[in-house]
């Protein structure tokens, strides 16, 4: 139990371009996830929260009109990456917390991640 | 604000031998406390979890932690390691009151020599 999944696995886009990166939890249903961006050989960074039904909260230096988040069922989140640049090359995580006890409520399950090139 | 000092960046060890990873970690709350595992390429495992219930957690693939509050401790070990151990381990802190955002660690590399 508690799956989540990544939708694509990697990408490759050109300077510029969008980019929409699913995530869904597959066997509970998700109030809450999270978007994290991971550099190579670096922690996870969480870049923000998102609940079903309302709008993503921030964290402190990550710009909301480049990475727009929704939220708009309880089993899935998307994150797209506006008008990529080479900089915006990173893995980016998703992870989701369910309100339910079966899985704990305060446990996060991480998808697989998204590689995200941008030439 | 909370924080999480992972002690070593990289750990060696040989096969067959014990594994000990140290996290320390600081927050105005009561902590939850988690090790997770990331495999190269791979999304984030969790191995077990505190959450002030017994202070001795025991996880998955014969790992435990064990929660020292007055040493805001939270390391983890295994007896015995094996080869498919090799991996990045992340020791995290969360706050409910936080809305059980996650702080993570730094990570510590972890290699297994045959």
């Amino acid at each position: 139990g508690a799956v989540v999944s990544q939708h694509p696995s990697w990408v490759i886009c050109k300077s510029g371009t969008s980019v929409k990166i699913e995530c869904r939890s597959l066997d509970f249903q998700a109030t809450t996830m999270f978007w994290y961006r991971q550099f190579p050989k670096q922690s996870l960074m969480l870049m923000a929260t998102s609940n079903e039904g309302s709008k993503a909260t921030y964290e402190q230096g990550v710009e909301k009109d480049k990475f727009l988040i929704n939220h708009a069922s309880l089993t899935l989140s998307t994150l797209t990456v506006t008008s990529a640049h080479p900089e915006d090359s990173s893995f980016y995580i998703c992870s989701a917390k369910t309100s339910g006890r079966a899985f704990g409520t305060d446990t996060q399950y991480f998808g697989p991640g998204t590689r995200l090139t941008v030439l | 604000a909370q924080s999480v000092t992972q002690l070593d960046s990289h750990v060696s060890v040989s096969e067959g031998t014990p594994v000990l990873l140290r996290c320390n970690y600081s927050s105005s709350y009561s902590p939850s406390l988690f090790w997770y595992v990331q495999h190269p390429n791979k999304g984030l495992q969790l191995l077990l979890k505190y959450t002030s219930a017994a202070t001795l957690v025991k996880g998955i693939n014969g790992f435990e932690a064990e929660f020292k509050k007055s040493e805001t401790s939270f390391h983890l070990t295994k007896p015995s390691a094996h080869m498919s151990d090799a991996a990045e381990y992340f020791c995290v802190v969360g706050i409910k009151a936080a809305g059980n955002k996650l702080t993570f660690g730094g990570g510590t590399r972890v290699l297994v020599k045959p």
